[in-house]
């Protein structure tokens, strides 16, 4: 499969851990997203990656949630001190810039998410 | 930040035409309409996307309007495999950010 691929798919942590989650987007895609999700909610945009830089990160949700993309191809979101709150569906997206034409490879594809629960 | 309006829910009998309507009536002449569905516990899922001109794919077709205020996303024969939370994006061309930006979507139910 060449799709974005997520992992774990599922993690079940204490309240107060640290989880982290990798995306692994398609190949030579140069942008990377990573959304939220909570339960009845459209996804929820967090940040997103040009290659290895991060070009928004103001929609994070607090400072305990940080991600890298260290080599521009994968990506890590780490969340420190999770809370109950965190639990949720994490989405991380990828698609392809080419120059200064928007055309339809920039077309956004999704992988299938990470669940945290948090108890 | 989302501006598109849908309704939350809609049914259409199995092997009819499924049309979800989406109003986006502060559209910019530079967005482009794009469609995302995604079945429970999955991530979204491309459908299709379109400027101005009608679009269509092998999984649905877009008609917008003239004026670009709304558009209608055609499943031609939908199937109980087709149930899931559609959803209609406007989305900035160019290589600025032009992050998606989701509603809460139309909830299809497609029914035996």
């Amino acid at each position: 499969d060449t799709g974005v691929s997520q992992n774990p798919r599922h993690k079940i942590t204490k309240r107060g851990q640290n989880v982290t989650f990798r995306c692994d987007p398609i190949s030579e895609h140069n942008r990377l997203y990573w959304y939220r999700q909570t339960l009845g909610q459209g996804p929820e945009f967090l940040t997103y990656f040009q290659n290895e830089a991060q070009l928004e990160k103001s929609r994070l949700l607090s400072d305990r949630f940080s991600a890298e993309r260290p080599k521009g191809s994968f990506s890590t979101l780490e969340i420190q001190r999770t809370e109950q709150g965190d639990s949720a569906m994490y989405l991380c997206a990828s698609s392809l810039i080419r120059g200064q034409t928007y055309s339809s490879g920039n077309t956004i594809y999704f992988g299938e998410g990470s669940w945290l629960t948090v108890v | 930040d989302a501006k598109t309006t849908q309704p939350p829910s809609m049914d259409c009998a199995e092997g009819r035409a499924a049309n979800l309507p989406c109003n986006h009536s502060t559209i910019s002449g530079n967005e482009y309409v794009y469609w995302y569905r995604q079945i429970h516990s999955q991530g979204p899922q491309y459908i299709i996307h379109g400027l101005k001109n009608n679009e269509t794919n092998e999984m649905a077709s877009l008609i917008i309007t003239e004026d670009r205020k709304s558009s209608t996303l055609i499943l031609p024969h939908a199937t109980l495999r087709d149930t899931a939370v559609y959803y209609c994006i406007v989305r900035v061309a160019g290589t600025g950010a032009n992050n998606l930006f989701f509603g809460t979507g139309t909830r299809l139910t497609v029914i035996p």
